[in-house]
């Protein structure tokens, strides 16, 4: 069974800085692309970022809203996919979701606050 | 980047009614086009990927099919389970891009 684990959501002020993180199981991980979206409560999705997989030297994309203040890692020997987020605005507040795999796979999420 | 309109917003339909959703993108391609079905207080769940793949487990009253810059989604004897929101996903080119979701509702 595939299993992704997010964590490290939690409420911050504006201007702060979160680092989430997701743990595989049950995956190919050290060849499965890992991607973050993210959902507003009561809001669609959106994209946030990529990062490839080792034999694609770990090229990252990020989405337009979030370039320049959040960063995409992974660790393969933990089989984690890391989300770095710095000048957090209001409008970060939503659930985060990583999912890989082609996005065939997801986890249930972590909910990050931004809150004045 | 590529514009993603779906529509409708919302549907209401009937156990066993055969429905249908689009996604119409501003560029044509002819795959790199996703159907995810969510739940409330749950995860997307990739129903169809590349168009027209179903992924492993997924009924097959769901499909999917494009003409042109339109990509349907149709589920083709609507079951109680079905009830949810659904989204396309294109990721044919930088940025992925959602749509906009549909609301599926019991009429």
């Amino acid at each position: 069974e595939v299993l992704l684990v997010e964590s490290g959501g939690a409420l911050v002020q504006p201007g702060g800085s979160l680092k989430l993180s997701c743990v595989a199981s049950g995956l190919n991980f050290n060849t499965s692309a890992m991607h973050w979206v993210r959902q507003a409560p009561g809001k669609g999705l959106e994209w946030v970022g990529r990062i490839r997989s080792r034999p694609n030297n770990y090229a990252t994309a990020h989405g337009p809203s979030v370039k320049g203040r959040f960063t995409i890692s992974r660790d393969d020997s933990k089989s984690t996919v890391y989300l770095q987020m710095n000048s957090l605005k209001i409008e970060d507040s939503a659930f985060y979701y990583c999912t890989g795999s082609l996005m065939a796979y997801w986890g249930r999420g972590t909910l990050v606050t931004v809150y004045s | 980047a590529i514009q993603v309109t779906q529509s409708p917003s919302s549907l209401s339909a009937s156990i066993g009614d055969r429905v249908t959703i689009t996604c119409r993108t501003s560029q044509d391609f002819t795959s790199d086009l996703a159907w995810f079905q969510q739940q409330p207080g749950q995860a997307p769940k990739l129903l169809i990927y590349e168009t027209s793949n179903r992924q492993g487990g997924v009924p097959s009253r769901f499909s999917g099919s494009r003409s042109g810059t339109d990509f349907t989604l149709t589920i083709s004897s609507l079951q109680p389970v079905d009830f949810a929101t659904y989204y396309c996903l294109q990721d044919h080119n930088y940025p992925p891009t959602f749509g906009q979701g549909t609301k599926l509702e019991i009429k």
